[in-house]
């Protein structure tokens, strides 16, 4: 079956520093990719999307690139901050309704 | 009110209560699924209805009985739940289409559920 497999966290990082979480998929055929964020206390946020091979999803500085020969789809931010401390989860979507999630990767940006 | 809206956001039941949960969505769509998130484990689907009616039911036990009267409003009925049954009930829709760019799930805050 399909499948997401995550960086396990935590991951602790200073101010401004470069923030890069790897997601790697298993699926058949062309699946969606998601990442989702969850900040302390609350649900999920869909963060980014790509649904196509060599598409970027970008929202609020953060990137993530849907890479098919490497079946990678990994979140990349230049410059985070402490408010982007939260759990990020890597998801997919495949020829039916089900999303496949990753375990989630914990962020902690410290000021 | 605007997304995908919750209630309760916090709910502590006994063993021999029977509660529900509410979700509203206020985006249009016609799918609506009920996830489960506990402590140190992956995010688990656990139902999912298009058009009102039920097309997954991912080996949850029937003390979870899910309720969807329309395509705006989902219930999650709980009784003699167990103390593992304790996660965060995570309600989403989408538009259910087959089109790529109206899969996506929005979800809401969720409600925090404590079985003592």
């Amino acid at each position: 079956g399909d499948s997401v497999t995550q960086m396990e966290g935590p991951v602790t990082l200073s101010e401004e520093a470069f923030l890069t979480i790897n997601c790697t998929y298993t699926a058949t055929g062309y699946p969606s990719l998601f990442w989702y964020v969850q900040y302390p206390g609350e649900g999920l946020q869909l963060l980014l999307k790509a649904t196509k091979a060599d598409d970027k999803g970008s929202n609020k500085g953060f990137e993530a690139t849907y890479r098919k020969e490497t079946t990678s789809f990994h979140l990349e931010k230049g410059s985070v901050q402490v408010s982007d401390s939260a759990v990020y989860f890597c998801a997919l979507i495949n020829y039916d309704y089900k999303l496949s999630f990753g375990a989630g990767t914990t962020v902690t940006v410290r000021a | 009110e605007t997304g995908v809206t919750q209630t309760p956001r916090h709910l502590v039941m006994g063993m021999t209560n029977k509660k529900s949960l509410k979700c509203e969505q206020h985006l249009g769509h016609n799918a609506m699924y009920w996830y489960k998130q506990s402590a140190k484990k992956p995010l688990e689907l656990m139902f999912v209805y298009s058009l009102e009616e039920r097309v997954e039911n991912n080996s949850v036990p029937s003390r979870f009985s899910p309720e969807c009267p329309n395509s705006s409003h989902l219930f999650l009925h709980l009784h003699t739940l167990q103390p593992e049954d304790s996660a965060l009930y995570l309600c989403a829709s989408s538009q259910g289409a087959a089109d790529r760019e109206l899969e996506t799930q929005y979800f809401g805050p969720g409600t925090r559920l404590l079985v003592l």
